[in-house]
């Protein structure tokens, strides 16, 4: 079974701008989990997708939104970009009465 | 208000030895579930063990095995015979609730541990 995927791995963008983080889970999966992780920050949950619907969301501005195919792909946005936005966004996946949930390898964004 | 802490920021180990890795939590929640991960270099998280609040036995998986501790409200992460291939960032997380399918996770600030042969 393939693993979870992002696109892309590596982000590099500027202030102000928009961007858009994709995360395909593995397959039978339908539970979607996103986080951020900074260095001053550690690692913070941003939202969680099951079967198209957010589930649950973390304390994050509005400018992070999400969404959930009805093939379970998820696609994290942050609009108006800020300096601190720069992190590892790390997207999970899991099966439904599963206790483990199964990480991508990362997107690395970079804000300047 | 702090619901994983996790007290070493970083730890040595002699390869082959035993090491501990400390994480106490805090929750009023009766169910919970607690789970370490391990984050090499490269970034990705690879799960490795988990503990129901409600597991009578501390959970093993091949040489990783949880110290369960429920009224100190402590899930220490023990390491047996270490490898070099260990070198990397623990973290310990909770994720509270009856739900299963609630995977609001918490995690701990992470405890890097190096390997040395």
């Amino acid at each position: 079974k393939a693993g979870v995927t992002q696109t892309p791995r590596y982000l590099i963008k500027t202030r102000g701008q928009q961007v858009t983080l994709s995360c395909s889970p593995i397959s039978g999966h339908r539970s979607v989990s996103w986080y951020q992780q900074t260095p001053g920050q550690g690692l913070q949950f941003l939202f969680e997708y099951f079967s198209e619907t957010q589930r649950n969301k973390g304390n994050f501005p509005g400018r992070f939104s999400g969404r959930q195919f009805s093939n379970s792909r998820s696609e994290m946005n942050v609009s108006t970009l800020e300096l601190g936005d720069s992190a590892l966004y790390l997207c999970a996946s899991s099966a439904g009465l599963s206790n483990e949930q199964f990480f991508g390898p990362g997107t690395r964004l970079t804000v300047l | 208000a702090q619901k994983i802490t996790q007290t070493q920021p970083g730890m040595f180990v002699q390869e082959k030895e035993a090491v501990t890795l400390d994480c106490t939590y805090d929750t009023s929640d009766p169910s919970y579930g607690l789970f370490w991960y391990k984050q090499p270099s490269s970034g990705e998280m690879i799960f490795l063990i988990y503990q129901g609040s409600y597991d009578q036995q501390n959970a093993t998986e091949g040489r990783y095995s949880l110290n369960f501790q429920k009224a100190r409200k402590s899930a220490n992460l023990v390491i047996s015979a270490s490898q070099l291939g260990d070198s990397a960032m623990y973290f310990c997380a909770m994720r509270e609730g009856r739900d299963r399918q609630n995977n609001d996770m918490r995690f701990g600030a992470g405890t890097r541990l190096t390997v040395k042969p």
